[in-house]
């Protein structure tokens, strides 16, 4: 079966660095989506990855290693309104979108 | 970037009334629009796929007489709950893309349906 698993929660303190991973076993890989949602909004898009290596996008950046099914989502200098869901998603081989559990980041002062 | 509408954003209605969500591509073509439900702390799930002109795509478990799915056009997609009852209470979310799979998915602001 197809899986993706990331962590339910984790804490970080506003300023700091958190690294958000996701695991993947998926039928084939045509990239990978990281989304933000906050509580009671929809979801908004922040990052592709097709190809291994790390992509940055100013405070965040996304990381892919397709040998070892795996990605993170680097998310630096933290703060507040940083605090959301981070919702992991791989595109399979039949281009659907598999979506994990999400993680739900908590930024403490 | 690209725009999705929902409406209505929040409705409460009563059980065995039914309910039509609009979802709308505003600045782009969406030849695929999805529509998702979503309980409280939990996940996505994918409801059903459709694009425009052809019959929706419904996952494995999902009743296709009960949600009822209609992509007319390359910008609106709506979804019909039919004799809806409480637990069918949820965030229902559609997203669009445009083009090819490996595009983005934008996303709606989401309904939240309330059936007493």
């Amino acid at each position: 079966g197809q899986n993706i698993d990331q962590p339910t929660e984790m804490t970080a303190t506003e300023g700091a660095i958190v690294q958000i991973n996701c695991t993947y076993q998926t039928s084939g890989f045509n990239g990978l989506f990281w989304y933000q949602q906050h509580a009671g909004e929809a979801p908004t898009f922040l990052s592709y990855n097709v190809l291994d290596g790390l992509e940055e996008k100013g405070r965040f950046s996304s990381f892919l290693s397709r040998s070892k099914g795996y990605s993170y989502l680097l998310l630096k200098e933290l703060q507040m309104k940083d605090s959301a869901s981070y919702l992991c998603a791989v595109l399979d081989s039949n281009y659907q979108l598999i979506w994990g559990a999400g993680t739900k980041l908590i930024i403490k002062p | 970037g690209a725009v999705v509408s929902q409406h209505p954003s929040w409705v409460i209605c009563k059980s065995g009334t039914s309910v039509k969500i609009e979802c709308r591509s505003l600045d782009f073509q969406a030849t695929t629009m999805f529509w998702y439900r979503q309980f409280p702390k939990q996940s996505l799930m994918l409801m059903a796929t459709s694009n425009e002109g052809s019959k929706a795509t419904y996952e494995q478990g999902v009743e296709k007489d009960k949600f009822l799915i209609n992509h007319a056009s390359l910008t609106l997609s709506t979804l019909t709950v039919t004799s809806a009852h409480p637990e069918d209470s949820s965030f229902y979310i559609c997203s669009a893309r445009e083009g090819e799979a490996y595009n983005e998915q934008f996303f709606g602001p989401g309904t939240r349906l309330t059936v007493l």
